[in-house]
Order: C-alpha cells, then sequence, then structure tokens
C-alpha cells in the first residue's frame, strides 16, 4: 500500500481551465501539506491541514483552495489554471505539527498548463 | 532572513568517490534537520533526520550528516557514491518555533561518473 499516494500523476491542461489534484494518505497521520515544486525544482509550502483544519496558508493566489473533507485526504482545487501554475505538485503528511515527527512525500503531480 | 541555503547547485563525483553535500541554516535557535533525495521523476525520499542528541546521524544508503551548532550548517556525506546515487538532494529545516512548515534549500544535483 501506498502512504501517500496522489492522483493524477499527471496532467495536461488548458489555461482558464479548473482541476483538482487529491491526495490520500494511510499512515493515520494529522497533518497534511502541498508542496509546490517548480521548474527550478525548488519546493515551496503553499497549505498544511492538522485534522482538517487550516494551520498554514502562504502567499498563494486565491484560485488554489486547498480541501479536507478528513484527516486522510488532501485535495487542491486551481481554478482559472495559468501557465505559471505549471510544476510538480507534492502532497506530504506527518504524524503532527511541530516538525519533530518527521514527513512522508507522496510521488508528486506534474501539470502542464499549455 | 532566515533561510536554508546549499551552497552547491551541481556537483560532480567519480563512482567510488567520497561526497559531501553542504547544507546552512540561518534560524536563531537549533531547527529539526532533514536530508531528502530526489530522484529523476520521484518523489522525496528521506535519508536522514536530526532532532537532538548525537550530532552524527546515521541515515540510509549509506548515508551520514553531522550537525555543527557553531557552523550552523548540517553536511551529508558518504564514503563512497554509487552511480545510482545520481540524485537532487535536498536539505530542509523546520525552524523550532514554527507550525510544522518544512522549509528547503534550492537542491544540488549529484551527477556521478562512471
Amino acid at each position: 500500500d501506498t502512504a501517500v499516494s496522489q492522483t493524477p500523476k499527471y496532467l495536461v491542461t488548458q489555461m482558464g481551465n479548473d482541476k483538482s489534484i487529491k491526495c490520500e494518505q494511510n499512515l493515520g497521520h494529522d497533518t497534511m501539506y502541498w508542496y509546490k515544486q517548480d521548474s527550478k525544482k525548488f519546493l515551496k509550502i503553499m497549505f498544511s491541514y492538522n485534522n482538517k483544519e487550516l494551520i498554514i496558508n502562504e502567499t498563494v493566489p486565491n484560485r488554489f483552495s486547498p480541501k479536507s473533507p478528513d484527516k486522510a485526504h488532501l485535495n487542491l482545487h486551481i481554478n482559472s489554471l495559468e501557465l505559471g501554475d505549471s510544476a510538480v505538485y507534492f502532497c506530504a503528511s506527518s504524524q503532527a505539527t511541530g516538525g519533530n515527527y518527521g514527513y512522508t512525500f507522496g510521488s508528486g503531480t506534474r501539470l502542464t498548463v499549455v | 532572513a532566515q533561510s536554508v541555503t546549499q551552497p552547491d547547485i551541481h556537483i560532480t563525483v567519480s563512482e567510488g568517490a567520497s561526497l559531501e553535500l553542504r547544507c546552512n541554516y540561518s534560524y536563531g535557535a537549533t531547527p529539526y534537520l532533514f536530508w531528502y533525495v530526489q530522484s529523476p521523476g520521484q518523489g522525496l525520499q528521506l535519508l536522514l533526520k536530526y532532532f537532538s542528541g548525537d550530532t552524527l546521524v546515521q541515515g540510509i544508503k549509506g548515508f551520514e550528516a553531522e550537525f555543527k551548532r557553531s557552523q550552523s550548517s548540517f553536511n551529508l556525506r558518504k564514503p563512497s557514491v554509487h552511480w545510482s546515487d545520481a540524485a537532487e538532494y535536498f536539505c530542509a529545516v523546520v525552524p523550532s518555533s514554527n507550525t510544522g512548515k518544512l522549509i528547503f534549500g534550492q537542491g544540488t544535483t549529484l551527477q556521478v561518473k562512471p
């Protein structure tokens, strides 16, 4: 069983479309995250949820909206996609906030906006 | 400004040679420290982490890292590199006063020559 799974793995879409990326973890962790990896491979946190509550919301365009229906799932919805949204998006989870539990990452979703 | 710095963007070593990847951080207190590896097209795999205690940390795949408080460094080492070690390596920290936000360095690309 994959610990943190993301779907889809690849997503190619046109500018202006709305798309979602799903993430599920089966580790029983309380905290989940979304990270964006840009074309220079730089990784930056976007959001974090702890037990369905938003705890980190970095400076991200309002077109990006995370949703956590339960603590095992954290989805990312993106409205009105732009070329600059092309990136690899990683979901991650940890047992709790605070950092001293380690993080498990999914394999990423490569989003290409054309 | 608070940051994580990996001074070497790209490193090339010969197979069998030793390796050291540098990481420096600039946070007031000792943060939690991590090294991750990303193989091409793959997700992030944790190599090792440091929270407290012994400053020499052993990880997977024969890697180790040494925390040096006086130098604000957490350098990654391997005595003998294998061709399969070619990948992107990321140093990351969770500042101790944080909500669990994992902050990454820019990454170091390791190329291994036969």
